[in-house]
């Protein structure tokens, strides 16, 4: 059983710049959720998707967007990169709601 | 308003120390979720325990125990006999019926175990 997979595992880019990031969630979960985790902070929800729609948003402007496709998998999109934007982005996947949620090793996004 | 309070910034034990990891929550749900999770400096959280708020037994698991308490709204980890291994940052976290996946985390606390 494959657990949760994030590509890339760094990233640099110039504020202004768009970004995606990607997540294959693991076999037999069909829920996909992200997270933003500043320095020192604990991770925040950005949104979750299950069966190729959002179904649950946290306090993240719209410039924030995903994707899930039919096998599940996700994308994270984040247009006109700011400062602000520069953390650990973490996705988790999940069979339903509130069981364990398995967490891959996350993005690490620079922006400068 | 849903919170969780980890008032421990950073925790300090020589290896063998019990420690005990405080966790403090609000919500207004009488239904909830409550969640421990441990970050290694890899980065991925790792899921350790899931309790639902109608179930107030106490858990152990090895070297770990939870103490769930709805009476102060405390939900608190501790690790006995502790090893360099545990060091990790932990977090626990909340999560509401019908919050479509959003879970509330704590701050964390930073644990480092000495040899």
């Amino acid at each position: 059983e494959t657990g949760v997979t994030q590509s890339p595992t760094h990233l640099i880019k110039t504020r202004g710049q768009q970004v995606t990031l990607r997540c294959s969630s693991q076999s037999g979960h069909n829920t996909v959720s992200w997270y933003q985790q500043a320095l020192g902070q604990g991770p925040q929800f950005i949104f979750q998707y299950y069966r190729e729609e959002e179904n649950g948003r946290g306090n993240f402007p719209p410039r924030f967007s995903g994707l899930q496709f039919p096998n599940y998998s996700s994308e994270l999109n984040v247009n006109a990169l700011e400062l602000d934007d520069s953390a650990l982005y973490l996705c988790a996947s999940s069979s339903g709601d509130h069981y364990g949620y398995t967490f891959g090793s996350g993005t690490r996004l620079t922006v400068v | 308003a849903q919170k969780v309070t980890q008032a421990q910034t950073e925790i300090s034990v020589v290896e063998k120390e019990d420690v005990t990891l405080d966790c403090v929550y609000e919500t207004r749900d009488t239904t909830y979720y409550l969640f421990w999770y441990k970050q290694p400096p890899s980065g991925e959280l790792v899921f350790l325990i899931r309790r639902n708020s109608f179930d107030e037994q106490n858990e152990i698991s090895g070297r770990y125990s939870w103490n769930f308490q709805k009476s102060t709204s405390s939900f608190n980890f501790t690790i006995t006999a502790s090893q360099v291994v545990d060091s990790a940052v932990y977090f626990c976290a909340l999560n509401q019926r019908g919050s479509q996946g959003n879970l509330i985390f704590g701050k964390g606390t930073k644990l480092s175990v000495k040899p």
